[in-house]
Protein backbone atom coordinates (compact mmCIF):
# COMPACT_ATOMS: atom_id res chain seq x y z
CA UNK A 1 0.00 0.00 0.00
CA UNK A 2 2.05 2.92 -1.07
CA UNK A 3 1.70 6.21 0.79
CA UNK A 4 1.04 4.92 4.69
CA UNK A 5 4.06 4.06 6.06
CA UNK A 6 4.21 1.77 9.17
CA UNK A 7 7.42 0.89 11.04
CA UNK A 8 8.62 -1.22 12.08
CA UNK A 9 7.13 -4.61 10.52
CA UNK A 10 7.68 -6.34 13.21
CA UNK A 11 8.05 -5.62 16.75
CA UNK A 12 9.36 -7.98 19.42
CA UNK A 13 8.82 -6.91 22.91
CA UNK A 14 9.10 -8.71 26.77
CA UNK A 15 6.15 -7.92 28.79
CA UNK A 16 6.62 -5.03 31.22
CA UNK A 17 8.27 -3.26 27.94
CA UNK A 18 7.42 -0.52 25.83
CA UNK A 19 6.13 -0.65 22.46
CA UNK A 20 6.01 2.60 20.41
CA UNK A 21 4.90 1.91 16.47
CA UNK A 22 4.95 5.03 13.98
CA UNK A 23 2.83 6.00 11.17
CA UNK A 24 3.75 8.56 8.63
CA UNK A 25 0.72 9.29 6.55
CA UNK A 26 0.41 9.93 2.90
CA UNK A 27 1.29 13.37 1.53
CA UNK A 28 -1.42 15.56 2.35
CA UNK A 29 -3.52 13.66 4.74
CA UNK A 30 -3.65 15.25 8.19
CA UNK A 31 -6.38 12.75 9.28
CA UNK A 32 -4.83 9.67 10.78
CA UNK A 33 -6.77 6.19 12.42
CA UNK A 34 -4.99 3.40 14.25
CA UNK A 35 -6.55 0.12 14.33
CA UNK A 36 -6.10 -3.01 15.78
CA UNK A 37 -6.50 -6.92 14.10
CA UNK A 38 -6.48 -9.67 16.53
CA UNK A 39 -6.15 -13.32 15.51
CA UNK A 40 -9.49 -14.37 13.45
CA UNK A 41 -10.50 -11.06 13.89
CA UNK A 42 -11.41 -7.76 11.67
CA UNK A 43 -9.92 -4.64 12.61
CA UNK A 44 -11.00 -2.53 15.41
CA UNK A 45 -10.66 0.99 15.71
CA UNK A 46 -8.75 2.42 18.47
CA UNK A 47 -8.11 6.43 17.70
CA UNK A 48 -8.65 9.03 15.49
CA UNK A 49 -5.94 11.83 15.45
CA UNK A 50 -5.62 15.08 13.01
CA UNK A 51 -2.28 17.22 13.76
CA UNK A 52 -2.02 17.97 17.21
CA UNK A 53 -5.65 17.11 18.13
CA UNK A 54 -6.99 13.72 19.23
CA UNK A 55 -10.09 13.59 17.59
CA UNK A 56 -11.93 10.11 18.83
CA UNK A 57 -10.18 7.93 20.81
CA UNK A 58 -13.60 6.05 22.07
CA UNK A 59 -11.35 2.31 20.92
CA UNK A 60 -8.57 2.75 22.96
CA UNK A 61 -7.66 0.95 26.28
CA UNK A 62 -8.36 3.16 29.14
CA UNK A 63 -4.86 1.94 30.14
CA UNK A 64 -0.97 1.77 28.94
CA UNK A 65 -2.44 3.00 25.41
CA UNK A 66 -1.62 6.43 24.19
CA UNK A 67 -1.59 8.43 20.53
CA UNK A 68 -0.11 11.54 19.31
CA UNK A 69 0.41 13.26 16.19
CA UNK A 70 2.42 16.21 16.64
CA UNK A 71 2.68 19.11 14.60
CA UNK A 72 5.95 17.89 12.89
CA UNK A 73 7.16 13.40 12.51
CA UNK A 74 4.96 10.51 12.48
CA UNK A 75 1.78 9.48 14.32
CA UNK A 76 3.08 7.26 17.62
CA UNK A 77 0.98 4.58 19.54
CA UNK A 78 2.78 3.64 22.53
CA UNK A 79 1.27 1.17 24.92
CA UNK A 80 3.36 0.92 28.02
CA UNK A 81 4.21 -2.54 30.30
CA UNK A 82 3.32 -4.83 27.23
CA UNK A 83 0.86 -7.73 28.24
CA UNK A 84 0.60 -11.27 25.74
CA UNK A 85 -2.55 -9.69 24.74
CA UNK A 86 -1.38 -6.89 23.29
CA UNK A 87 -0.19 -9.22 20.73
CA UNK A 88 -1.69 -7.97 17.61
CA UNK A 89 -1.31 -6.18 14.00
CA UNK A 90 -1.74 -2.60 14.71
CA UNK A 91 -2.53 -0.78 11.18
CA UNK A 92 -2.26 2.67 10.23
CA UNK A 93 -4.71 4.63 7.85
CA UNK A 94 -4.75 7.99 6.99
CA UNK A 95 -7.27 10.42 4.95
CA UNK A 96 -7.12 13.64 3.33
CA UNK A 97 -8.02 16.96 5.14
CA UNK A 98 -11.55 18.62 5.32
CA UNK A 99 -13.90 15.27 4.63
CA UNK A 100 -16.40 13.83 7.41
CA UNK A 101 -16.34 10.25 6.47
CA UNK A 102 -16.33 10.59 2.42
CA UNK A 103 -12.89 9.74 1.69
CA UNK A 104 -11.26 6.37 2.02
CA UNK A 105 -9.04 5.56 4.38
CA UNK A 106 -5.58 4.32 3.01
CA UNK A 107 -3.81 1.65 4.82
CA UNK A 108 -0.34 0.83 5.98
CA UNK A 109 1.16 -2.45 5.79
CA UNK A 110 0.82 -2.43 9.96
CA UNK A 111 3.31 -3.29 12.45
CA UNK A 112 2.81 -6.90 14.11
CA UNK A 113 3.53 -6.35 17.18
CA UNK A 114 4.49 -9.79 19.69
CA UNK A 115 4.95 -10.28 23.29
CA UNK A 116 7.06 -12.51 24.85
CA UNK B 1 -25.11 -0.30 17.61
CA UNK B 2 -23.08 -0.41 14.40
CA UNK B 3 -21.83 -3.65 13.23
CA UNK B 4 -20.65 -5.64 9.93
CA UNK B 5 -21.55 -9.55 9.49
CA UNK B 6 -19.54 -11.24 7.04
CA UNK B 7 -21.49 -14.65 7.74
CA UNK B 8 -19.11 -16.86 5.35
CA UNK B 9 -15.40 -16.99 6.95
CA UNK B 10 -14.12 -18.66 4.57
CA UNK B 11 -15.18 -19.83 1.06
CA UNK B 12 -13.38 -21.86 -1.77
CA UNK B 13 -13.87 -20.97 -5.63
CA UNK B 14 -12.67 -22.89 -8.97
CA UNK B 15 -10.32 -20.17 -11.00
CA UNK B 16 -12.95 -19.18 -13.36
CA UNK B 17 -16.03 -19.36 -11.17
CA UNK B 18 -17.99 -16.37 -10.33
CA UNK B 19 -17.84 -14.79 -6.88
CA UNK B 20 -19.89 -13.50 -4.27
CA UNK B 21 -19.16 -12.60 -0.74
CA UNK B 22 -21.64 -11.39 1.10
CA UNK B 23 -21.97 -8.57 3.90
CA UNK B 24 -24.74 -7.47 5.84
CA UNK B 25 -24.40 -4.07 7.94
CA UNK B 26 -26.48 -2.57 10.77
CA UNK B 27 -26.73 1.33 10.59
CA UNK B 28 -28.90 3.88 11.64
CA UNK B 29 -28.29 6.32 8.70
CA UNK B 30 -27.48 5.82 5.24
CA UNK B 31 -24.00 4.36 5.30
CA UNK B 32 -20.73 4.64 3.81
CA UNK B 33 -19.69 1.27 2.52
CA UNK B 34 -16.19 -0.21 1.95
CA UNK B 35 -14.70 -3.41 0.57
CA UNK B 36 -10.70 -3.78 1.26
CA UNK B 37 -8.41 -6.61 0.05
CA UNK B 38 -6.12 -8.11 2.65
CA UNK B 39 -3.21 -10.43 1.31
CA UNK B 40 -1.27 -12.51 3.89
CA UNK B 41 1.18 -10.06 6.04
CA UNK B 42 0.05 -6.79 3.88
CA UNK B 43 -2.31 -3.81 4.78
CA UNK B 44 -5.57 -3.67 3.48
CA UNK B 45 -6.09 -2.07 0.05
CA UNK B 46 -9.46 -0.35 -0.97
CA UNK B 47 -11.42 -2.89 -3.89
CA UNK B 48 -14.20 -0.18 -3.83
CA UNK B 49 -16.80 2.33 -1.96
CA UNK B 50 -20.41 3.10 -2.02
CA UNK B 51 -21.15 6.71 -0.92
CA UNK B 52 -24.84 7.24 -2.55
CA UNK B 53 -26.31 7.19 -6.50
CA UNK B 54 -25.60 4.26 -8.72
CA UNK B 55 -26.26 1.01 -5.94
CA UNK B 56 -23.75 -1.06 -8.19
CA UNK B 57 -20.47 0.31 -7.61
CA UNK B 58 -17.50 -0.75 -9.89
CA UNK B 59 -13.78 -1.05 -7.98
CA UNK B 60 -10.83 -2.32 -9.29
CA UNK B 61 -9.58 -5.81 -10.14
CA UNK B 62 -12.57 -6.53 -11.72
CA UNK B 63 -15.42 -6.32 -8.69
CA UNK B 64 -17.94 -4.75 -8.26
CA UNK B 65 -20.71 -4.53 -5.42
CA UNK B 66 -24.41 -3.52 -4.85
CA UNK B 67 -25.97 -1.39 -2.18
CA UNK B 68 -29.42 -3.12 -1.12
CA UNK B 69 -30.48 -1.00 1.20
CA UNK B 70 -33.89 -2.90 1.87
CA UNK B 71 -31.36 -5.90 2.90
CA UNK B 72 -29.10 -4.17 4.70
CA UNK B 73 -26.52 -5.68 2.17
CA UNK B 74 -23.34 -5.28 0.05
CA UNK B 75 -21.95 -7.91 -1.65
CA UNK B 76 -19.10 -7.97 -3.57
CA UNK B 77 -19.21 -10.03 -6.84
CA UNK B 78 -16.77 -10.73 -9.59
CA UNK B 79 -17.74 -12.99 -13.07
CA UNK B 80 -14.51 -14.59 -13.00
CA UNK B 81 -12.24 -15.53 -10.06
CA UNK B 82 -8.38 -15.70 -10.89
CA UNK B 83 -6.33 -17.32 -8.59
CA UNK B 84 -4.49 -14.17 -7.41
CA UNK B 85 -7.16 -12.95 -5.41
CA UNK B 86 -7.07 -15.46 -2.80
CA UNK B 87 -6.88 -13.15 0.55
CA UNK B 88 -8.83 -12.22 3.03
CA UNK B 89 -11.37 -9.63 2.18
CA UNK B 90 -13.22 -7.16 4.75
CA UNK B 91 -16.32 -5.29 4.31
CA UNK B 92 -16.37 -2.10 6.58
CA UNK B 93 -18.82 0.60 7.11
CA UNK B 94 -17.96 4.53 8.06
CA UNK B 95 -19.33 5.38 11.34
CA UNK B 96 -19.66 8.90 11.02
CA UNK B 97 -19.72 11.39 14.13
CA UNK B 98 -19.01 14.75 13.88
CA UNK B 99 -15.68 14.30 14.13
CA UNK B 100 -14.43 12.14 11.36
CA UNK B 101 -15.27 8.86 10.35
CA UNK B 102 -14.00 5.52 12.46
CA UNK B 103 -14.92 2.07 10.00
CA UNK B 104 -16.08 -0.60 11.49
CA UNK B 105 -15.15 -3.93 10.37
CA UNK B 106 -16.57 -7.42 9.80
CA UNK B 107 -14.55 -10.36 10.46
CA UNK B 108 -13.52 -10.91 6.91
CA UNK B 109 -14.10 -13.72 4.64
CA UNK B 110 -10.93 -16.06 3.32
CA UNK B 111 -11.21 -16.94 -0.31
CA UNK B 112 -9.64 -19.75 -1.49
CA UNK B 113 -9.07 -20.46 -5.00
CA UNK B 114 -8.72 -23.61 -6.31
CA UNK B 115 -7.15 -24.99 -9.38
Amino acid sequence: NAGVMQNPRHLVRRRGQEARLRCSPMKGHSHVYWYRQLPEEGLKFMVYLQKENIIDESGMPKERFSAEFPKEGPSILRIQQVVRGDSAAYFCASSPPGTLGNQPQHFGDGTRLSIL
Amino acid sequence: AQSVTQPDIHITVSEGASLELRCNYSYGATPYLFWYVQSPGQGLQLLLKYFSGDTLVQGIKGFEAEFKRSQSSFNLRKPSVHWSDAAEYFCAVGAINQAGTALIFGKGTTLSVSS
